[in-house]
């Protein structure tokens, strides 16, 4: 119940496609779902996140769309950029505000110029 | 200004040694944490702490023992390496309440030879 599963495990898209990724959770209780990016070498850096009371967010080319009774939630990258390429992660916590983020197994996205 | 800073940023050391991981936030942040991300860049919490209190503790082996002097500080000492200690830390911290940015540090690159 604890789980966040995310695929693919990995993407390759062409310059100016649309990247997407998805995760599935199981525990109603989650109630804020982030994505995060990590580069390489560096640590995971907040991309967009929502709340599920939404169903979609969108801030420049990421968008989010989230189905509460499907408990599921997509990143999809518009017009996706060779700099877009990294290792994506969908979380989500729990209601207790302890912080504790549970993450999904990662996806690569290789972005071909 | 870095915002979550980490020292070491690699560690290479033998099996039964002791070593010491330390972090540093100056977001004004009042929960921080330790997360591991295995060779497959799974992300998985260990300690949380909430202004120098211990809050998560997710099973983690004895052998690794956190330490928070201050809510700008969270340090990670492992006793008595192994094999299976060889991954990358990271030290994160957030506002208390859960459902907000979490900050990562670079990471720690620990390999146990």
């Amino acid at each position: 119940q604890q789980q966040v599963k995310q695929s693919p495990q990995s993407l390759i898209v062409q310059k100016g496609g649309i990247s997407i990724i998805n995760c599935a959770y199981e525990n109603t209780a989650f109630d804020y779902f982030p994505w995060y990016q990590q580069f390489p070498g560096k640590g995971p850096a907040l991309l967009i996140a929502i709340r599920p009371d939404v169903s979609e967010k969108k801030e420049g080319r990421f968008t989010i769309s989230f189905n509460k009774s499907a408990k599921q939630f997509s990143l999809h990258i518009m017009d996706s950029q060779p700099g877009d390429s990294a290792t994506y992660f969908c979380a989500a916590h729990g209601s207790s505000n302890t912080g504790k983020l549970i993450f999904g197994q990662g996806t690569t996205l290789q972005v071909k110029p | 200004d870095t915002a979550v800073s980490q020292t070491p940023k690699y560690l290479v050391t033998q099996m039964g040694n002791d070593k010491s991981i330390k972090c540093e936030q100056n977001l004004g942040h009042d929960t921080m944490y330790w997360y591991k991300q295995d060779s497959k860049k799974f992300l998985k919490i260990m300690f949380s702490y909430n202004n120098k209190e211990l809050i998560i503790n997710e099973t983690v082996p004895n052998r690794f023992s956190p330490k928070s002097p201050d809510k700008a500080h969270l340090n990670l000492h492992i006793n008595s390496l192994e094999l299976g200690d060889s991954a990358v830390y990271f030290c994160a911290s957030s506002r208390w309440g859960g459902r907000t940015e979490a900050f990562f540090g670079q990471g720690t690159r620990l390999t146990v030879v």
